[in-house]
């Protein structure tokens, strides 16, 4: 069983267009996360959901908005895409905000052109 | 959260110890190391973390040294699955901490 799954795995969209990414993780975890990784590789927080409440919030635009049902689903939706969002997002989860490790899902792609 | 410092690149024949070397020379007292991997196309994954003593478990070992301002990262028998990229850092684990990747070291395990 997928402990972090991410859908879709890929997303290729046109400049202007509204999309979302959806999360969800089966470890019964109370915090969850949203990381962007660039082309150059480097990867970056972006959001941090604990217990559905917004803990982190990394200078975004207020163009991604990411919205948390319960604890076990982190939706990522992002309006007026951009080419500039172009990259690989990943989600994660752990238990609590303490040592506690993250478990990151396999990505998802998103293309802008 | 402190800096860290790793080569960029490095080598590892199949079958040898793998040591990965990060220096954070700047943590602090409640601040932990965390050692993650990211092979290609994959999200990153966990391997080990530690305070002050060094810790095994069944993937590597990590060695911190007594002043904590350098650790290394120990994979006791390399094999071509392990080529990823490592990342070493150093989170304080107080309200709302959260892991800052930096460049990583690609490790290439070769035959």
């Amino acid at each position: 069983d997928t402990a972090v799954s991410q859908t879709p795995k890929y997303l290729v969209t046109q400049m202007g267009n509204d999309k979302s990414i959806k999360c969800e993780q089966n470890l019964g975890h109370d915090t969850m996360y949203w990381y962007k990784q660039d082309s150059k590789k480097f990867l970056k927080i972006m959001f941090s959901y604990n217990n559905k409440e917004l803990i982190i919030n990394e200078t975004v635009p207020n163009r991604f908005s990411p919205k948390s049902p319960d604890k076990a689903h982190l939706n990522l939706h992002i309006n007026s895409l951009e080419l500039g969002d172009s990259a690989v997002y990943f989600c994660a989860s752990s238990q609590g905000e303490g040592n506690s490790p993250l478990h990151f899902g396999n990505g998802t792609r998103l293309t802008v052109t | 959260d402190a800096k860290t410092t790793q080569p960029p690149s490095m080598d590892c024949a199949e079958g040898r110890a793998a040591n990965l070397p990060c220096n954070h020379s700047t943590i602090s007292g409640n601040e932990y190391v965390y050692w993650y991997r990211q092979i290609h196309s994959q999200g990153p994954q966990y391997i080990i973390h530690g305070l002050k003593n060094n810790e095994t478990n069944e993937m590597a070992s990590l060695i911190i040294t007594e002043d904590r301002k350098s650790s290394t990262l120990i994979l006791p028998h390399a094999t071509l699955r392990d080529t990823a990229v490592y990342y070493c850092i150093v989170r304080y684990t107080g309200t709302a901490s959260k892991l800052t990747f930096g460049t990583g070291t690609r490790l290439q395990v070769t035959l």
